[in-house]
């Protein structure tokens, strides 16, 4: 199996111009995280589906930030306008069904810099 | 008060030393604990479960403590390869599999 895979690996921006990142996670799971790492605030959930649904997104930092899952295998994170702030990277996780001992695992990253 | 917290290091040991991480967190409702190890610009990766008797996998060995609410993971025989961050993981009860990271202790094991 391919693992997570993410897309694009980087990206480099200006503030206030759209950013998409994506997201494929392994094959059979149905549980789906964004998450965002930074060194001040180290790992931090984003937002979390099942079964293509948005579940949990109170990690969602504000309106700037939308999150979709049109089916099983593809999901985007949207950062519209982007700002300096968000500059962090982002990591893509996928599990198998409901459980609380299932291994998450995270996808290589996008490393986001908005200028 | 984070929710869960870590001494961040750096803990800096020779190679074949035995080395100890602690881990502290705020929510009694704690559910399930962990630890992943994330390596310099890589993705978190799953190192190993913590159960409430302990468990041991090769070198390594993680405690978990409910009441004092602490979990530490002990490294034995340090290798270079050990160099990494390792992240202290909890998740809460009643929930789906939110996984709730410490910041994480860096390691670096040297010749």
């Amino acid at each position: 199996d391919a693992g997570v895979i993410q897309s694009p690996r980087h990206e480099v921006t200006e503030m206030g111009q759209e950013v998409t990142l994506r997201c494929k996670p392994i094959s059979g799971h149905n549980s789906l995280f964004w998450y965002r790492q930074t060194m001040m605030r180290g790992l931090e959930l984003l937002i979390y589906f099942n079964n293509n649904v948005p579940i949990d997104d109170s990690g969602m930092p504000e309106d700037r930030f939308s999150a979709k899952m049109p089916n099983a295998s593809f999901s985007t994170l949207k950062i519209q306008p982007s700002e300096p702030r968000d500059s962090a990277v982002y990591f893509c996780a996928s599990s198998t069904p409901w459980g609380v001992n299932n291994e998450q695992f995270f996808g290589p990253g996008t490393r986001l810099t908005v200028l | 008060r984070k929710e869960v917290e870590q001494d961040p290091g750096p803990f800096n040991v020779p190679e074949g030393a035995t080395v100890a991480f602690n881990c502290t967190y705020s929510n009694s409702a704690s559910q399930s604990f962990f630890w992943y190890r994330q390596d310099c610009r890589k993705e978190p990766k799953l190192l190993m479960s913590v159960y409430s008797s302990g468990n041991e996998d090769g070198r390594f060995t993680a405690q978990l403590n409910r009441a004092s609410q602490y979990i530490s993971l002990l490294i034995r025989d340090s290798k270079l390869s050990d160099s990494a961050t390792y992240l202290c993981v909890v998740t809460l009860s009643g929930g789906y599999n939110k996984l709730i990271f410490g910041a994480g202790t860096r390691l670096a094991v040297h010749p």
